[in-house]
């Protein structure tokens, strides 16, 4: 059983340069959600999507974009990387938005802006 | 603005030493409390959900408990695989539904 899978596990960019964080989630889930997580700061929500075809701003959406693919995937783009984008970032998913089911997250990105 | 406060930070214990982790929060009208563990090099792992000031779960040796402040996470006669880094997370509303407000974080390590 996967669960939430997240590619790539780690990734060096360059100031300027542009990704794509691809994540995908087999439990038929209806919400998914982006998380940056720093030292010191916790983890911070970036973008959700409560379910297919809508997305939402989280905590600290500039610098990223995301797409909600299909009821499976859930992208996130950073356009032009910065060194403040360094971070872990998950993904997770869950039944239903927010309070009425646990999210399930997937084990990260580690992302290195230089 | 809907806040979660850990504390403390860190917790170092013995094994054996039973001690219990501190989550305040100010949301109005709570729908939910969620405790989470997580590992090294790990995405959180979902532990509890508490929905009602007076409730309480259990799971092995962790007890969650909820007030209508703040809960507790006690954790009885830890052993080493007991250290992680424990979250706990409140909803946060926005427009089309609910996503979790995570807390800092307690990191816990049970020496043997």
């Amino acid at each position: 059983n996967a669960g939430v899978t997240q590619t790539p596990k780690f990734q060096v960019l360059k100031t300027g340069q542009s990704m794509t964080l691809q994540c995908a989630q087999d439990m038929n889930h209806n919400s998914m959600y982006w998380y940056r997580q720093d030292p010191g700061m916790g983890l911070r929500l970036i973008y959700y999507s409560a379910s297919e075809g809508t997305t939402d701003k989280g905590e600290v959406p500039n610098g990223y974009n995301v797409s909600r693919l299909n009821k499976r995937e859930f992208s996130l783009r950073l356009e032009s990387a910065a060194p403040s984008q360094t971070s872990v970032y998950f993904c997770a998913s869950s039944e239903l938005p927010g309070s009425d089911s646990p999210l399930h997250f997937g084990n990260g990105t580690r992302l290195t802006v230089t | 603005e809907d806040q979660v406060t850990q504390s403390p930070e860190a917790l170092r214990l013995q094994e054996g030493e039973s001690s219990s982790l501190n989550c305040s929060y100010t949301v109005s009208g709570l729908r939910g409390l969620f405790w989470y563990r997580q590992d090294p090099g790990k995405g959180p792992e979902f532990l509890f959900t508490l929905y009602s000031a007076g409730e309480e779960k259990e799971k092995e040796r962790l007890k969650a408990t909820l007030t209508k402040k703040e809960s507790f996470l006690h954790i009885t006669a830890p052993k080493p695989e007991d250290s992680a880094t424990y979250l706990c997370a409140v909803p946060w509303n926005s427009n089309s539904g609910y996503a979790l407000n995570f807390g800092k974080g307690t990191s816990l390590l049970v020496t043997p």
